[in-house]
């Protein structure tokens, strides 16, 4: 069965930083590509960012394109979205996603719970 | 970016009834959408990719149509269980982008 639980969302002041991990289990976790995907309160889903299954290739979207790094270990089968210069409107659920393909991000078969960032001072 | 507009934003149907969503690019995104479920408090539920494929183990009562610039989303006899948020979603083209949602609720 396939896994993902994601971590480290929390309260952080306007210009911080956190560090989102996804841990995956029940898949060969280097096959497919990995997505970030996140929803604002009361608002609908906005994509964030996207991984190949290597690890080199990635996307972003363009409001967090050199705040946000997207990552990936294969030796923990793990996924990490890097998040720094938070903004206010960065508080949104992350949920991590894993894609029905191994090379680009787009279709997103299984997800996580999510985790709740809040950007607030 | 291309932007997803789904219509209408809520739906009011009555159960064994049919619901009908629309999805249209503001570019085509030839077949490469896709849809997803959501219920408050839970992950989103991929339905459909590929315009019209179902993901494994939706039921075939949810059916996808479509091409290029306009989408459909056929739920064909609403069950209890098919109240939800529905979103549209293309893969064609950077950013992945979704439409705001089409909320299904019981009339």
């Amino acid at each position: 069965e396939v896994q993902l639980l994601e971590s480290g969302g929390g309260l952080v002041q306007p210009g911080g930083s956190l560090r989102l991990s996804c841990a995956t289990s029940g898949f060969t976790f280097s096959n497919y590509a990995m997505t970030w995907v996140r929803q604002a309160p009361g608002k609908g889903l906005e994509w964030v960012s996207g991984i190949s299954g290597s690890g080199d290739n990635t996307h972003y979207t363009d409001s967090v394109r050199g705040r946000f790094t997207i990552s990936r270990d294969s030796s923990t089968n793990t996924l990490y979205l890097q998040m720094n210069s938070l903004r206010a409107e960065d508080t949104a659920v992350y949920y991590c996603a894993k894609d029905l393909r191994l090379i680009t991000p787009g279709v997103f078969d299984c997800w996580g719970q999510g985790t709740l960032v809040t950007v607030s001072s | 970016e291309t932007v997803m507009t789904q219509s209408p934003a809520t739906l009011s149907v009555s159960p064994g009834e049919r619901a009908t969503l629309s999805c249209r690019a503001s570019q085509s995104v030839a077949y490469n959408l896709a849809w997803y479920q959501m219920k408050p408090g839970q992950a989103p539920r991929l339905l459909i990719s590929g315009a019209y494929a179902r993901a494994t183990g939706i039921p075939d009562r949810f059916r996808g149509s479509g091409s290029g610039t306009d989408f459909t989303l056929t739920i064909s006899s609403l069950q209890s269980e098919d109240f939800a948020v529905y979103y549209c979603q293309q893969y064609n083209h950077w950013p992945r982008t979704f439409g705001q949602g089409t909320r299904v609720e019981i009339k």
